[in-house]
């Protein structure tokens, strides 16, 4: 089975600032995709950022990038210059490549912007 | 393009009794997920339908059961409520291209008390 493990439950940076979320996921399949959602206090689920595995290249969305690391089946989320909106729970979560497969979340990270 | 609705937003109801939460994904998607967010934890994976099939469940006990309708909407019902049922209960809807991702509602909070 398919796990996700986010270790680090809150992290807070500096308005303007970089931060940097971890992610680690186990899986026997060579096809899958991975995500990072925002969930704000709305509890809208809010789709940051996708990666697909065979893609060697890191995907990135304006401020944010990901550090894909498929060998130590590593994907971290950087946020460049934070902003008081990037306030949120942040999800790490996995889905196997083929089909309308479910996906598989990670326990996930608060972020505190500090003005 | 209206995105996934859920209804009701919240939801009390005593021990015992029976929950149904409800789920209106985006047109044109088939597929519908449902999650259960317990206070401070992730999403738990439930039931997952496809074209009016269950394809997957979630290690839940049998009192969570759903269906899909013809038109894709879902149900998904909660009998003999516990304490520990009460949650935040997400919708997800997707198409059947592997690319996309799933698009959430905003939820039915569930008090159980």
């Amino acid at each position: 089975a398919q796990t996700v493990t986010q270790s680090q439950p809150e992290m807070s940076v500096q308005e303007a600032e970089t931060v940097t979320l971890s992610c680690t996921y186990d899986t026997s399949e060579s096809d899958y995709y991975l995500f990072w959602y925002k969930q704000p206090p709305s509890r809208q689920m809010i789709l940051v950022i996708r990666q697909e595995a065979y893609k060697q290249q890191n995907a990135t969305e304006n401020r944010f990038s990901v550090n894909f690391q498929k060998a130590a089946k590593s994907f971290s989320l950087k946020i460049s210059d934070s902003q008081l909106g990037d306030a949120a729970m942040y999800f790490c979560a996995y889905r196997r490549g083929f089909g309308n497969e479910k996906l598989t979340f990670g326990t996930g990270t608060r972020l505190t912007i500090i003005p | 393009e209206a995105g996934v609705t859920q209804s009701p937003t919240h939801l009390i109801k005593t021990r015992g009794q029976q929950a149904t939460l409800r789920c209106s994904p985006i047109s044109g998607h088939t597929s519908v997920y449902w999650y259960q967010q317990a206070l401070g934890l992730g999403l738990q994976f439930l039931l997952w339908y496809d074209e009016g099939e269950e394809r997957n469940r979630g290690n839940f006990p049998p009192r969570f059961s759903g269906r899909q309708f013809p038109n894709y909407s879902s149900e998904l019902n909660v009998n003999a409520l516990e304490l520990e049922d009460s949650a935040l209960y997400l919708c997800a809807s997707s198409s059947l291209d592997s690319s996309t991702e799933a698009f959430f509602g905003q939820g039915t909070r569930l008090t159980v008390v």
